[in-house]
């Protein structure tokens, strides 16, 4: 079954750092760009992040913009969220998603949206 | 970075159908035909009812349809069933090379 999987969520104090992950599995990892979304709590929907397939393509929500930092490991088929510098309002459930890609022989069509998601992992940032 | 603009809630009895609006802007929904739509059940993470506008994925019921119209994309229910009550987000990819989800809508069946 593909699935995603987040891990590392936990409460951190203001100004602290946390590394949220996303293992991947049952299908190929490396040919996929990848999503982090947020919610906070009885709030909705906001998109934090994205990497394409090698790294070479990364784009943030101007939220998190030097503050996260969002990286892969196609060996290890995770996903990654370095959080720094977090506020109150970074509280939330994160969530890792990746984008439909369907491939066409030897090609790859890639479309913008989220067709599998984790459970997500809950960030609490608070004193 | 502004979200989407959604109605905070439509309702409709069931067999009934309703529509679900999505305003942005020429940077996002009215630039590009890359709008999809989410639904989400509470405590569950997101599922993918359209995308590229108009597109279902595989196992996706037909009930839901998706348009758009300059600055406006749509998300359709019809034949509301007590399953469809959830909440409804749109998304779109921007000009900025970012993804953009919409304030969310709650669908109540009556």
């Amino acid at each position: 079954e593909v699935q995603l999987v987040e891990s590392g969520g936990g409460l951190v104090q203001p100004g602290g750092s946390l590394r949220l992950s996303c293992g991947a599995s049952a299908f190929n990892f490396s040919n996929y760009w990848m999503h982090w979304v947020r919610q906070a709590p009885g709030k909705g929907l906001v998109w934090v992040s994205r990497i394409n397939s090698d790294a070479s393509r990364i784009t943030y929500a101007d939220s998190v913009k030097g503050r996260f930092t969002i990286s892969r490991d196609n060996a290890k088929n995770t996903l990654y969220l370095q959080m720094s510098s977090l506020r109150a309002e970074d509280t939330a459930v994160y969530y890792c998603a990746r984008d439909i890609m369907h491939v066409f022989g030897v090609l790859r069509q890639y479309y913008y949206a989220m067709d599998v998601w984790g459970q997500g992992t809950t960030v609490t940032v608070s004193s | 970075q502004s979200a989407l603009t959604q109605p905070a809630s439509v309702s409709g009895s069931p067999g009934q159908s309703i529509t679900i609006s999505c305003t942005g802007s020429s940077s996002d929904v009215g630039g590009y035909n890359f709008v999809s739509w989410y639904q989400q059940h509470p405590g569950k993470a997101p599922k993918l009812m359209i995308y590229d506008v108009n597109n279902r994925p595989s196992g996706v019921s037909n009930r839901f349809s998706g348009s758009k119209s300059g600055n406006t994309a749509s998300l359709t229910i019809s034949g509301l069933q007590a399953e469809d009550e959830a909440d409804y987000y749109c998304n779109s990819h921007t000009s900025s090379n970012t993804r953009l989800f919409g304030t969310g809508t709650k669908v109540t069946v009556l």
